[in-house]
């Protein structure tokens, strides 16, 4: 079966400090990623998909990027956080129309 | 206007009573319809895809009105664990991207 990790689960970050969050897929091969952010009180906003190694489309022009650097990893990443980045990020993938989540990064930045 | 749209809540409703809430979506081209629940603190999870006869699965019947450019769940006999945040989800018509209504937050109450 398939089965997607996320790490960390929480995270507290002073502004203007890097960021790296992990998404590693097992059980599957070439899926479709996703990285999406939700804040507080609204709905999950599309950062990122990824279709295979090395393809990046960004939804959301910010201070964010994203990485495929192997088939099942996708990276998320900053060079330097703003208070508006805190959030619950969530990495999926797809399977026909629906989609997979791991567990969630909480971000916290302060 | 939104592209999806769904009243917060919170909908406080006694345990064993039946619920209903709607979600409406602005997009006439919007091809196909879920509802995934998503606990506190925690990833969603698919509840159930819509289809436009409508379907049921045991307590949970969801709707598609295309006329009216809304969706429905409706619970019934509810029970405790049925308390979580309840986010419609429509289909673009370009073929990857998800849209998310912000959630309809639901507490069953003994």
């Amino acid at each position: 079966s398939q089965t997607i990790h996320q790490w960390p689960a929480t995270l507290v970050q002073p502004v203007g400090s890097p960021l790296s969050l992990e998404c590693t897929v097992e059980g599957t091969s070439n899926p479709n990623l996703y990285w999406y952010r939700q804040a507080a009180g609204r709905g999950l906003q599309l950062l990122f998909y990824s279709v295979g190694i090395g393809q990046i489309s960004s939804e959301v022009p910010q201070n964010l990027s994203a990485s495929r650097p192997q088939d099942r990893q996708f990276i998320l990443s900053s060079k330097k956080l703003l208070l508006s980045d805190s959030g619950f990020y969530l990495c999926a993938w797809k399977l026909a129309e629906t989609q997979y989540f791991g567990p969630g990064t909480r971000l916290l930045v302060l | 206007r939104k592209e999806v749209e769904q009243d917060p809540g919170p909908f406080n409703v006694p345990e064993g009573a039946t619920v209903a809430f709607n979600c409406t979506y602005s997009n006439s081209a919007s091809q196909s319809f879920f509802w995934y629940r998503q606990d506190c603190r925690k990833e969603p999870k698919l509840l159930m895809s819509v289809y436009s006869s409508g379907n049921e699965d045991g307590r949970f019947t969801a709707q598609l009105n295309r006329a009216s450019q809304y969706i429905s769940l409706l619970i019934r006999d509810s029970k405790l664990s049925d308390s979580a945040t309840y986010l419609c989800v429509v289909k673009s018509d370009s073929n990857y991207q998800l849209i998310w209504g912000a959630g309809t937050k639901l507490i069953i109450k003994p």
